[in-house]
This record gives structure tokens, sequence and C-alpha cells, in this order.
């Protein structure tokens, strides 16, 4: 079993497009955090979400927004995608947000803008 | 702001021996864990190994190991008796108050047959 699964895995789309990746975890955490990974590889945090607390990288713009119908799932929403999206973007799951808690991450989806 | 900064864009390794991936971190949290994870060509983040930032031993994990020079802000990982499943991108990453993590640009690890 998975235990961070993220769909789909490779996502291609016009500028301007809205679309999401979806994110589910089954290791029954309750912290969930998305990351985008450019392409030099440098990784970068974009979102934590505890019980229901949303903490945003103030770089992030507001056309991403992150959305949990549930402990098991953080979605990521983007709307009027833009060239610079074009990243692979991972979603991870830890078992609360105290320090040095081990998060664990799914596979990325790859997002590419045209 | 939390900084992690990896200044060896590629390392080179020979298999069976050891090398030591480099890595610098500043921050303002007093209470922090730092953390090494390998990415692979599948790029799969894998967890390889934590350090406590309040714990004075160094943590090892099998043949890796990590040199914490907690006043000089330094966190080495060592690779001893490397294997081709070795190489892979390594990130040096220090977390914040949230458990997010901050991430240093990478380093490329190559080991030769």
């Amino acid at each position: 079993d998975t235990a961070v699964s993220q769909t789909p895995k490779y996502l291609v789309t016009q500028m301007g497009n809205d679309k999401s990746i979806k994110c589910e975890q089954n290791l029954g955490h309750d912290t969930m955090y998305w990351y985008k990974q450019d392409s030099k590889k440098f990784l970068k945090i974009m979102f934590s979400y505890n019980n229901k607390e949303l903490i945003i990288n103030e770089t992030v713009p507001n056309r991403f927004s992150p959305k949990s119908p549930d402990k098991a799932h953080l979605n990521l929403h983007i709307n009027s995608l833009e060239l610079g999206d074009s990243a692979v973007y991972f979603c991870a799951s830890s078992l609360g947000l105290a320090g040095g808690r081990e998060q664990f991450f799914g596979p990325g989806t790859r997002l590419t803008v045209l | 702001a939390q900084t992690v900064t990896q200044s060896q864009p590629e390392m080179s390794v020979q298999e069976a021996e050891t090398v030591t991936l480099s890595c610098t971190y500043d921050t303002s949290e007093s209470d922090y864990y730092l953390f090494w994870y390998k990415q692979p060509p599948s790029r799969q983040m894998i967890l390889v190994i934590r350090q406590e930032a309040y714990k004075q031993q160094n943590a090892t994990e099998n043949r890796f190991s990590v040199n914490f020079q907690k006043a000089a802000k330094s966190f080495s990982l060592k690779i001893s008796d490397s294997q081709l499943g070795d190489a892979a991108m390594y990130f040096c990453a220090c977390n914040n108050a949230g458990n997010m993590l901050t991430f240093g640009g990478g380093t490329r690890l190559m080991v030769k047959p």
C-alpha cells in the first residue's frame, strides 16, 4: 500500500487553465504539506495544514490554494496557470507539527504549463 | 529567515569508498532538527538521517553518519562503503516551528563502479 499518493503523476496543460492535484495519505497523520521543486531541483515549502489550521509560505501566489476535505487528503488547486508554475509538486505528511517529526513524501506530480 | 546551503553541486565517489557531503545552515529557532533526504532518479524523497539540535551525539544510520557542529552551524553527511544505489540527489534540510522544512540546493552524488 502506498503511504502518500498523488494524482496525477504527470499533468500537461495550457497557460491560463485551472488545475488540481490530489494527495492522500493512509498513515493516520494529521499534518500535510505541499512542496514545489523547480527545474533546478530547488525544493520550497508552500503550505502546511494541521487540524484545519493553514500555514502559508508568504511567497506563494494566491492563485494556489490547498483544500482539505478530511485529515487524509490535502488537494492543491491552481488557478490561471502560468509558465513559471511548471515544476514537480510534492505532497508530504507527518504525525503532528512537533519539531523533527518525519515527513513522508508522495511520488510527486510533474506539472508542465505550455 | 531560515537558510540552508549546500556548497557542492556535484560529488563523485568510487564504489566502496567514503564520501562526505557538506551543509551549513542558519536559523533563529532555539529548538530545531536537521535532516538529510535522498532523491534517486525515481524522484521519491527518502529520509536518510535526522539530528536533534539539542543532542551533542552525532546521529548514525548504518553506513550513514553526520558530523554536527552546532556552533559552526554545520551538518555534513558521511556515506561509508558507498554503493551504486547511493547515487542520487541529497538534500540537507532544517525544520522551523510548524515542522516546515527549508531545503538546501542539493548535491548530486555519482558512484563509480
